[in-house]
């Protein structure tokens, strides 16, 4: 059975600093990860995806992720209070295109 | 480029009662899902269309919910009869042809059962 582990949160952190979020999974033959941002009451929009080892720069967004270690972790820089939501990372089964959405992480950024 | 529609954004019935929520793709996205979220939960997959084929509905209770994607593009989840239980945010998704697996998520409808 697929998991996908996130620390619930809430994660508090002051305007301008780094968030990181972070995300493992228990799927080794997993290939293909993704961060979507949910704002309250909104539904999850896609913000990254990544498929290979390695850092993933887009804007102030770098998604990261270690195969060997079945982990993808996503930072923030220069946290505004816009980034303030839950950050769902979602991972699909091998031969399989159902993704499994971990249950989020509750981002505060504090003005 | 027009995201994914979905109707009604919200919903209150009474136990027992039916309830429809219909949705329409991104155009040129022909795979569909339908997910059930549930407060401080992540979404769970329902049903996957390819098309106007349902590939995995392995998640959907049949006893009580059904799916449909006539002609391939606009689709419909019923639920009948509603229980306490079903209440929750249920969300429509599209994406390109596999392996494609970046998916796009509508606004959902918000289901109360009361």
């Amino acid at each position: 059975q697929k998991e996908v582990e996130q620390n619930s949160g809430p994660l508090s952190v002051p305007e301008g600093a780094i968030a990181s979020l972070n995300c493992t999974y228990s799927d080794r033959v997993s290939q293909s990860f993704f961060w979507y941002r949910q704002y309250s009451g909104k539904s999850p929009e896609l913000i990254m995806s990544i498929y290979s080892n390695g850092d993933k720069e887009d804007g102030r967004f770098t998604a990261q992720l270690n195969k060997a270690s079945q982990y993808v972790s996503l930072l923030i820089r220069d946290s505004q209070p816009s980034d303030s939501a839950t950050y769902l990372c979602a991972v699909p089964g091998a031969g399989s295109y159902q993704l499994t959405f971990g249950k989020g992480t509750k981002l505060s950024v504090i003005p | 480029e027009a995201g994914v529609v979905q109707s009604p954004r919200y919903k209150i019935i009474e136990k027992k009662q039916p309830v429809a929520f219909w949705c329409n793709p991104i155009s040129g996205h022909n795979t569909l899902y339908w997910y059930r979220q549930n407060l401080g939960q992540g979404p769970e997959l329902l049903i996957r269309y390819e098309n106007e084929e349902a590939v995995d509905d392995s998640q959907l209770p049949k006893d009580r919910f059904s799916a449909e994607r006539l002609k391939g593009v606009d689709s419909t989840l019923k639920i009948q009869p509603a229980e306490l239980g079903d209440s929750a945010v249920y969300l429509c998704a599209s994406s390109l042809d596999p392996p494609v697996y970046e998916q796009y998520f509508g606004p959902g409808t918000r289901l109360t059962v009361t």
